[in-house]
């Protein structure tokens, strides 16, 4: 069974960093690209980026870029994402997803995603 | 950059009916459409890509067609399980990128 496990919940103050994970397993993490999305508190669902573990090539939503980084670590599977200094407004919960091809390798779409972490940034 | 538009905002129907839901695309996306259904406290689940593909495991209740820049998304027979938030999502395949629309909130009537 494919699965993405995400770290826990986060507790953090405005200007702290945070390095969220995205384990993978039932594939091989080099396969698929993995893509990050943020939800707010009763908001929908925004792309922060992709990336390729083979290479590590990444790629930003314009709205995003600067604000986040996006990694992998192939030896142990898992994927990151990672802020140097937290505002409150990152407060939301974060999801990773597996981006899958159909066999024409046109079509895509995310899965699965991660359970999700619950990031909050308060002071 | 390409907008989203779900409409409606939420949509009252009873069990046992059926649900037709919309997306609209700032500019034609072809057929890169998908969509995802999402309960409280859980994480999204994917319905349908390429428009109209159903995911597997995906009932054949549900059903989605459309292709440019209007696109639907159709329940018939409205179970309990149905009602949830339903996001329509546009994909670019090189360089990647995908915007969401804000979700329709399907509620029991």
């Amino acid at each position: 069974e494919v699965q993405l496990v995400q770290s826990g919940a986060e507790v953090k103050k405005p200007g702290e960093s945070l390095k969220i994970s995205c384990r993978v397993s039932g594939y091989h993490l080099l396969n698929n690209w993995i893509a990050w999305v943020r939800q707010m508190p009763g908001k929908g669902l925004e792309w922060i980026g992709i990336i390729y573990p083979g290479d590590s090539d990444a790629r930003y939503s314009p709205s995003f870029q600067g604000q986040v980084t996006m990694s992998v670590d192939k030896s142990i599977g898992t994927a990151y994402l990672e802020w140097s200094s937290l505002k409150a407004s990152d407060t939301a919960m974060y999801y990773c997803a597996r981006r899958e091809l159909d066999s024409s390798g046109y079509h895509n779409w995310f899965d699965p995603w991660g359970q999700g972490t619950l990031v909050t940034v308060s002071s | 950059e390409i907008v989203m538009t779900q409409s409606p905002a939420t949509l009252s129907v009873s069990p046992g009916e059926r649900a037709t839901l919309s997306c609209r695309a700032s500019q034609s996306v072809g057929s890169n459409l998908a969509w995802y259904q999402q309960k409280p406290g859980q994480a999204p689940r994917l319905l349908i890509y390429g428009a109209s593909t159903r995911a597997s495991g995906i009932p054949a209740r549900f059903s989605a067609s459309g292709s440019g820049t209007e696109f639907t998304l159709s329940i018939s027979s409205l179970q309990s399980e149905d009602f949830a938030v339903y996001f329509c999502q546009q994909y670019d395949n090189w360089p990647p990128r995908y915007t969401f629309g804000q979700g329709t909130k399907l509620e029991i009537k």
